[in-house]
């Protein structure tokens, strides 16, 4: 079956760095997605991976290596804002995205 | 650029009554249409899946008579939610893609559907 893994919860300290990890099993593979939701609001686009390496993007940065069937996203400098849930998606060979279950980032002063 | 809106933001509705929601790519054709629904602290689970003048493709579980989706133009998708009822109620998600590039969903900002 289809299956994408990631933590329930992390905390982190403000100005601190984290990183969030994802296992996925798809149908085929066409890309890893990273969303940012906030509670209440729609999640928005951060990142994409489909080769492996790691792919920086300001203060956030996303690694994906296919082999593994792993990702993770790492956020530097943590501000207060970044509290927030972090969907990661697997695109499978039909082009649809397998979600996980989310991962809520608190950060703490 | 890449602007997805969504109408209604928040609806209520009385039971039985239907409601329909409007889903809009501003800037851009969206080929593919994703409807979602989540829960609280859940994640997004997708409804169906629509193609500009074809009919939609519902994920298993979810009813098409229930839940009725046109795309009727690149620009455009609706989700009527026919004879609402009290478990109806949730947050309502569609997004778009342009199906070049990335393949990227662009969101649109939801819609909260109380059904009482």
């Amino acid at each position: 079956g289809q299956n994408i893994d990631q933590p329930t919860e992390m905390t982190a300290t403000e100005g601190a760095i984290v990183q969030i990890n994802c296992t996925y099993q798809t149908s085929g593979f066409n890309g890893l997605f990273w969303y940012q939701q906030h509670a209440g609001e729609a999640p928005t686009f951060l990142s994409y991976n489909v080769l492996d390496g790691l792919e920086e993007k300001g203060r956030f940065s996303s690694f994906l290596s296919r082999s593994k069937g792993y990702s993770y996203l790492l956020l530097k400098e943590l501000q207060m804002k970044d509290s927030a849930s972090y969907l990661c998606g697997s695109m499978d060979s039909n082009y649809q995205l397998i979600w996980g279950a989310g991962t809520k980032l608190i950060i703490k002063p | 650029g890449a602007v997805v809106s969504q109408h209604p933001s928040r609806v209520i509705c009385k039971s039985g009554t239907s409601v329909k929601i409007e889903c809009r790519s501003l800037d851009f054709q969206a080929t593919t249409m994703f409807w979602y629904r989540q829960f609280p602290k859940q994640s997004l689970m997708l409804m169906a899946t629509s193609n500009e003048g074809s009919k939609a493709t519902y994920e298993q579980g979810v009813e098409k008579d229930k839940f009725l989706i046109n795309h009727a133009s690149l620009t455009l998708s609706t989700l009527t939610v026919t004879s609402a009822h009290p478990e109806d109620s949730s947050f309502y998600i569609c997004s778009a893609s342009e199906r070049d590039g990335y393949y990227e969903q662009y969101f649109g900002p939801g819609t909260r559907l109380t059904v009482t």
